[in-house]
C-alpha cells in the first residue's frame, strides 16, 4: 500500500530556519517524482516544484525559487522541504505528493501526504 | 494561468454538477487533472490525462475538453461530492486552478 507520511505541525519565529519531512513507503521511491504543494489558510493548491529521487533533480516553480530547498534521503525514502529564513507569509498547509505517469510521460498526483501544517509568528 | 468557474456551485443531492476549467494558453488534450478536497483533507485525484477516471474514482465522474476548455461533470451528486475541486495542467510547468467549491 502506497502511503507518505509527513511530519507533524510546526511553529517557529520569522528567520528560523525550518525543515519538514515526507516518508513513503509501498513502492519504488527513486522512480517516482515528489511534488510539494502549499495551501495558505482558506486558500487554494499552489505547486511548489518537484524533485525527482533517484539524482536529485530538481524543478521550482519560479514563485518558489530560491526561498525553498527540496531534498531526498533514499536511504530512508524521504523527501524532505527547506526554508533556512522563514517569514510570516509561509504560514500554510505544505502537502507532498507523489507524480504518476502514463506510458512513461509524468502526469497527475495520484498520492498525497496529510500536509504538514507550519505556523511562522514572531 | 487556469480559471475555473463558477467560484461556487449550488445544487442538490441527484443533480448534474457541471464544472469548467479554462486555460490562457493551449494545454493539448492530454495534459488536464482534476482533484477533489474536502475540508481537513488532502486533495484526492479524480481525473487525469483530461478524461481518464482516476482508480477507485465512482464512474459519476466524468472528464473532457481540449485546447483552453476543459470540464469536469459529476452525473448525480452524492452527499459524499460536496466538496472544493481543482483542474490541473502539466503541459506547460504545473499549475492549479483557483478551485470551484460545490455546495448543498
Amino acid at each position: 500500500d502506497v502511503q507518505l507520511e509527513q511530519s507533524g505541525a510546526e511553529v517557529r519565529k520569522p528567520g528560523e530556519s525550518l525543515k519538514i519531512s515526507c516518508k513513503t513507503s509501498g513502492y519504488t521511491f527513486s522512480t517516482y517524482w515528489i511534488a510539494w504543494v502549499r495551501q495558505m489558510p482558506g486558500k487554494g493548491l499552489e505547486w511548489m516544484g518537484v524533485i525527482y529521487p533517484r539524482d536529485s533533480d530538481a524543478r521550482y516553480s519560479p514563485f518558489f525559487k530560491d526561498h525553498v530547498t527540496f531534498s531526498v534521503d533514499r536511504s530512508t525514502s524521504t523527501a524532505y522541504l527547506r526554508w533556512s529564513s522563514l517569514r510570516a507569509s509561509d504560514s500554510a498547509i505544505y502537502f507532498c505528493a507523489r507524480r504518476r505517469y502514463t506510458l512513461g510521460v509524468p502526469d497527475g498526483f495520484d498520492k498525497w501526504g496529510r500536509g504538514t501544517q507550519v505556523l511562522v509568528s514572531s | 494561468v487556469l480559471t475555473q468557474s463558477p467560484g461556487t456551485l449550488s445544487l442538490s443531492p441527484g443533480e448534474r454538477a457541471t464544472l469548467s476549467c479554462r486555460a490562457s494558453q493551449n494545454v493539448g488534450s492530454s495534459y488536464l487533472a482534476w482533484y477533489q478536497q474536502k475540508p481537513g483533507q488532502a486533495p484526492r485525484l479524480l481525473v487525469y490525462g483530461t478524461s481518464i477516471t482516476a482508480a477507485g474514482i465512482p464512474n459519476r465522474f466524468s472528464g473532457s475538453g481540449s485546447g483552453t476548455d476543459f470540464t469536469l461533470a459529476i452525473s448525480r451528486l452524492e452527499p459524499d461530492d460536496f466538496a472544493v475541486y481543482y483542474c490541473q495542467q502539466y503541459k506547460t510547468s504545473i499549475t492549479f486552478g483557483g478551485g470551484t467549491k460545490v455546495e448543498i
